[in-house]
């Protein structure tokens, strides 16, 4: 069965880095486009960065544009996450999320989520 | 980008209602939007993708209509396992954005 599991989550001083992770099994993660999404503390949620299934083209929201990177090791199963000059708003859940195809689609399969919290 | 707003934001039914949630476009998006159920703690569920086709293994009582602008959810027959918070998503080749939510709560 699909499996996503993210890591690197945790505790981080503003204008610091931290590297997301998450390892997918279950399917060929070279053959979907793959996600990150975000759910701040009381709010909603918000996609964060999405890479096509051979990681050539790459996105992302506006607020994260210039400090985020995603990226992909097909040959790993395991998307990543770069995460630099942090923000206490960039404090939230970090979900990585399977598309439906090989670019942006629908989100079919998510993993439980890691934690970033952005505090002094 | 998209804007994305749901109607209503607090929803209260009974076990047994039909009920309808709302979410609309700042501009045509065609059908590229999907719903998701998502449980305190628990990461989102996939229901609804391309506005009305039921992913597999979802219940037959969700269903998804709307093009352009408009778009519903309607849940049939509401169980208790429904009450959550529901979030629509547009979808395009470069970018996406997520509703702010409707909490579906127990009257």
């Amino acid at each position: 069965q699909v499996q996503l599991v993210e890591s690197g989550g945790g505790v981080v001083q503003p204008e610091k880095s931290l590297r997301l992770s998450c390892v997918a099994s279950g399917f060929p993660l070279r053959s979907y486009g793959m996600h990150w999404v975000r759910r701040a503390p009381g709010r909603g949620l918000e996609w964060v960065a999405g890479t096509s299934y051979d990681g050539n083209d790459k996105h992302y929201t506006d607020s994260v544009k210039g400090r985020f990177i995603v990226s992909r090791d097909n040959s790993k199963n395991t998307l990543y996450l770069q995460m630099n000059r942090l923000r206490s708003d960039d404090t939230a859940v970090y979900y990585c999320a399977k598309a439906r195809t090989g670019g942006m689609d629908a989100f079919d399969f998510w993993g439980p989520g890691t934690m970033v919290t952005v505090s002094s | 980008d998209v804007q994305m707003t749901h109607f209503p934001s607090t929803l209260s039914a009974s076990v047994g209602d039909r009920v309808t949630i709302t979410c609309r476009a700042s501009r045509s998006i065609s059908t590229w939007m999907a719903w998701y159920q998502q449980k305190p703690g628990k990461a989102p569920i996939l229901l609804i993708y391309r506005a009305s086709s039921l992913k597999n293994g979802v219940p037959s009582r969700f269903s998804g209509s709307g093009s352009g602008t408009d778009f519903t959810l309607t849940i049939s027959n509401l169980q208790p396992d429904d009450f959550a918070t529901y979030y629509c998503q547009h979808y395009r080749s470069d970018s996406s954005s997520f509703g702010q939510g409707t909490r579906l709560e127990i009257k």
